[in-house]
């Protein structure tokens, strides 16, 4: 079975700096999809990046960008220049590419904090 | 355009009772999936529903069940409600695109979930 985990359960900034958000997963598929999406208060589940698994190249979205280790089964998350609208719940999560569900396996989640 | 629409948004419900979630996926997508994601945790898949067949199945017990209308929303059912219920329902709809090789690439967009609470 896929698992995925989140060892940081609480990280901080401070408002225009730079955090990482740490992520590791398990699997013995080559092929799958890794995400990180952003839980405000509002509950709302919000898709921030998407790395395919076959792409070498990382993602970036604007200020978020990853740094995919395929081989350590590594999966971070880079924010540059955090802004208060960045603080909410982050999850990382896992999709394999094929089998017929879209199940999504998430970790337990960073509760990011930026301080102004 | 609308997005994926959940309802009620707050339930309190009593044990031993039944309750039902509603979700309305995003127009032109054909997959909902729901997720219970307790206090603290991340969400866990609990169903997904393509072309109103069941693709995947979660560890929950059959005290569990869902179905998908003609018109692509869905239902999910709790039976004999326990405490440890109690929980946000997620619903995420995708719009499934296969992919050479047979694989399917989608984007799971989510609705605000139902807060359900077993009292």
């Amino acid at each position: 079975a896929q698992t995925v985990t989140q060892s940081q359960p609480e990280m901080s900034v401070q408002e225009a700096e730079t955090v990482t958000l740490s992520c590791t997963y398990d699997t013995s598929e080559s092929d799958y999809y890794l995400f990180w999406y952003k839980q405000p208060p509002s509950r709302q589940m919000i898709l921030v990046i998407r790395q395919e698994a076959y792409k070498q190249q990382n993602a970036t979205e604007n200020r978020f960008s990853v740094n995919f280790q395929k081989a350590a089964k590594s999966f971070s998350l880079k924010i540059s220049d955090s802004q208060l609208g960045d603080a909410a719940m982050y999850f990382c999560a896992y999709r394999r590419a094929r089998g017929g569900s879209e199940k999504l396996v998430f970790g337990k989640g960073t509760k990011l904090t930026v301080n102004p | 355009d609308a997005g994926v629409t959940q309802s009620p948004t707050h339930l309190i419900k009593t044990r031993g009772q039944h309750v039902t979630l509603r979700c309305s996926p995003i127009s032109g997508h054909k997959s909902v999936s729901w997720y219970q994601q307790v206090l603290g945790q991340g969400p866990q898949f609990i169903f997904q529903y393509y072309e109103k067949e069941e693709r995947g199945r979660g560890n929950f017990p059959d005290r569990f069940s869902a179905r998908q209308f003609p018109n692509y929303s869905s239902e999910l059912n709790v039976n004999a409600l326990l405490l440890g219920d109690s929980a946000l329902y997620l619903c995420a709809s995708s719009l499934v695109v296969v992919v050479a090789g047979g694989g399917s690439d989608t984007e799971a967009f989510f609705g605000q979930g139902t807060r359900l609470t077993v009292v």
